[in-house]
């Protein structure tokens, strides 16, 4: 069946560095993909998505990638700040939005 | 502009117990769908509702029902309550009515405690 997992359930940055983290998917079908924030006591966030006919797609100190030969998503956050520490969901689209298992990103001062 | 608005924001239930969570929806969004999300993991899709009508269902048990009212806003009921439906029960909102796809606005969720 269907599944999105992430690499590692857990990931510390330093306060300035970049942070990337990875997501892999198992339905070739996929073809919408969607980067999510979710804050302590809040509602998942909407950041970032990308399409399956593209390979990246950049916003505001975000980075999306899309390998599909390997099913591989990552998010790429440039300059870490403080208020980046949160989990983060990938999630895919098939007939429904299936979500990750999140990584949760902590920013060490 | 208001956001996606839950409610309640807390509560406890007891096990056989029934249970009913509201949502309204952004200002002009016609799409309301529902997740749960168990605690140390990610949102699971239960329903989605376009202009009233179902247009998606997840993995849930019919135990698990909603509706769609005419000014959009949306209520989850879940009857017999299971320990394990202790969760976080987020409502998102959009614009379109193709499921899941566009923007999806969350609401800050209800937290479900079932004793």
């Amino acid at each position: 069946g269907e599944s999105v997992g992430l690499h590692l359930p857990t990931l510390s940055v330093q306060e300035g560095d970049n942070s990337i983290i990875n997501c892999a998917y198992s339905n070739s079908a996929s073809d919408y993909f969607i980067w999510y924030k979710q804050e302590s006591g809040k509602g998942p966030q909407f950041i970032i998505d990308i399409r399956s006919n593209m390979d990246k797609r950049q916003g505001q100190r975000v980075t999306v990638l899309l390998n599909k030969t390997v099913k591989h998503l990552s998010l790429q956050i440039a300059a870490t700040q403080p208020g980046d520490s949160a989990v983060y969901f990938c999630a895919e689209k098939t007939e429904k939005l299936t979500f990750g298992t999140g990584t949760r990103l902590t920013i060490i001062p | 502009d208001a956001g996606v608005t839950q409610s309640p924001t807390h509560l406890i239930k007891t096990r056989g117990q029934h249970v009913t969570l509201r949502c309204s929806p952004i200002s002009g969004h016609k799409s309301v769908s529902w997740y749960q999300q168990v605690l140390g993991q990610g949102p699971q899709f239960i329903f989605q509702y376009y202009e009233k009508e179902e247009r998606g269902r997840g993995n849930f048990p019919d135990r698990f029902s909603a509706r769609q009212f005419p000014n959009y806003s949306s209520e989850l009921n879940v009857n017999a309550l299971l320990l394990g439906d202790s969760a976080l029960y987020l409502c998102a909102s959009s614009l379109k009515g193709e499921l899941n796809t566009g923007e999806l606005f969350f609401g800050e969720g209800s937290r479900l405690t079932v004793l």
